[in-house]
């Protein structure tokens, strides 16, 4: 069974510092892994999708790296913005379905 | 195309009570998720659907939780008995389907509250 790790569980950072958020996973044999984004009381939403054959997805502000041979990604915010304060949320897939972490929880403060 | 909508977004029910979710999902797309997402935790895979077939029910699906896709169009979740442990939010996602995994897309949830 896939088990999926966010650390840490909360981060506050000032605005426009760099903010980097880990995601490990047990089992390598992924199809893809990806990141998503949630506001309190809200649905998700999808931030980057790595293929398991892919090393980086890149949108913006946004960067993931992938490293399935140590069962990591990595979300990386450049120049953070009070509006990037959310819960991030990384989920693995084996299959058709998705294994999530608990999140890290972001605050960037004005 | 306006995403995967739910109804209702949010459902405050008795203990005991029945309650049933519905999901419409992105037209286009034949495979149809559930997930549940408890308060600080990561959604967790409850069943999915390939058209109308219903393909995998996770063991967190307790015989009091019946979901279907009849026309495998919209699909519908239903809750019997109610009961507190049941308070969670309930997501709904939709994908394309075949060999392999496609990118799912999310609903806004369903909040349920069990007093």
């Amino acid at each position: 069974k896939q088990e999926v790790t966010q650390i840490p569980a909360a981060l506050s950072v000032p605005e426009g510092e760099n903010l980097v958020l880990n995601c490990s996973f047990t089992d390598s044999a992924i199809y893809n892994l990806q990141w998503f984004r949630q506001d309190p009381g809200k649905g998700l939403t999808s931030l980057l999708l790595i293929q398991s054959s892919q090393r980086e997805q890149t949108s913006g502000r946004l960067n993931a790296s992938l490293d399935k041979s140590s069962g990591r990604s990595t979300l990386y915010i450049a120049a953070s913005q009070p509006g990037d304060s959310a819960t991030y949320l990384c989920a693995a897939s084996n299959d058709y379905k998705l294994s999530f972490g608990a999140g890290t929880t972001v605050t960037v403060r004005a | 195309d306006t995403g995967v909508s739910q109804n209702p977004r949010h459902k405050i029910t008795k203990r005991g009570q029945n309650v049933t979710f519905r999901c419409d999902p992105i037209s286009e797309h034949n495979r149809l998720y559930w997930y549940r997402q408890t308060l600080g935790q990561g959604p967790e895979f409850l069943t999915y659907f390939q058209n109308e077939a219903q393909l995998e029910k996770s063991r967190l699906l307790s015989d009091r939780f019946s979901a279907e896709r009849p026309k495998g169009s919209f699909s519908t979740l239903e809750i019997q008995r109610t009961e507190q442990g049941d308070s969670a939010m309930y997501l709904c996602a939709s994908s394309l389907g075949g060999a392999g995994f496609y990118e799912q897309y999310f609903g806004p949830g369903t909040r349920l509250t069990v007093t």
